[in-house]
């Protein structure tokens, strides 16, 4: 089954204390991202890749790192979490960035930072 | 900059229409797009729309473009409770990444 697959799908965590979500698809997708999602701003992007080894910021990268050493694997970084990071993540990829090319998502990650 | 806006939330019975807008700034979009989030999932793609097109019909779903005014509306005929959800427009913009505004809730009630 095609599927983007995120984990944790919830963490409580403290301030301070470094995490990592990791996000992996079976797509063989090249184009993946990662979103937050708070309510009242809909989806902003946090870091995108368009292959392997190659990443880029989104509208909101700061607090955040990524890494895309395979092509199916993305995890994004939280070196030092802060409250403000408290948000509902997700992870997504597609076959290609424009034109059809549907963007597929995984179940979210919802992260709580103390 | 790119932007897209949409109402927050939307309230009709079943049985109803509903339509949800959706404004955005980018001329330049090739495609627009509405995506579906069902509670404590991820969003799905739901319908989209080439910019050359002013409408499209898909089962319940009408997207109606007006590119002069630069909005989108999806219209869902005979709206179920299962139809409950987040809807979310975007656009591909000029940079090709999806632009998604803020999403409208809707409420479908029996």
């Amino acid at each position: 089954e095609a599927q983007v697959t995120q984990n944790p799908r919830y963490l409580i965590t403290v301030t301070g204390k470094k995490l990592t979500v990791t996000c992996s698809q079976n797509m063989n997708h090249e184009y993946m991202s990662w979103y937050r999602q708070d309510p009242g701003l809909g989806l902003r992007q946090i870091y995108y890749s368009m292959n392997v080894e190659v990443t880029d910021k989104g509208d909101v990268p700061e607090g955040y790192k990524v890494s895309r050493k395979e092509k199916r694997n993305f995890p994004l970084i939280l070196e030092s979490p802060s409250p403000n990071q408290t948000s509902l993540y997700f992870c997504a990829s597609s076959e290609k960035l424009t034109g059809t090319g549907e963007l597929f998502f995984g179940e979210g990650s919802r992260l709580t930072v103390l | 900059g790119e932007d897209v806006e949409q109402s927050l939330f939307l309230s009709v019975r079943e049985g109803d229409s509903s339509v949800i807008n959706c404004t955005y700034t980018d001329s330049s979009s090739t495609y627009l797009y509405w995506y579906k989030q069902e509670p404590g999932a991820g969003l799905q793609l739901l319908t989209y729309i080439f910019s050359n097109m002013d409408m499209k019909q898909d089962q319940r779903l009408t997207v109606l473009l007006n590119k002069k005014d630069k909005h989108l509306s999806l219209r869902i005929a005979d709206t179920q409770t299962g139809d409950s959800a987040i809807y979310f427009c975007a656009e591909d913009g000029n940079t090709g990444k999806l632009i998604f505004g803020q999403g409208t809730t809707l409420q479908v009630k029996p």
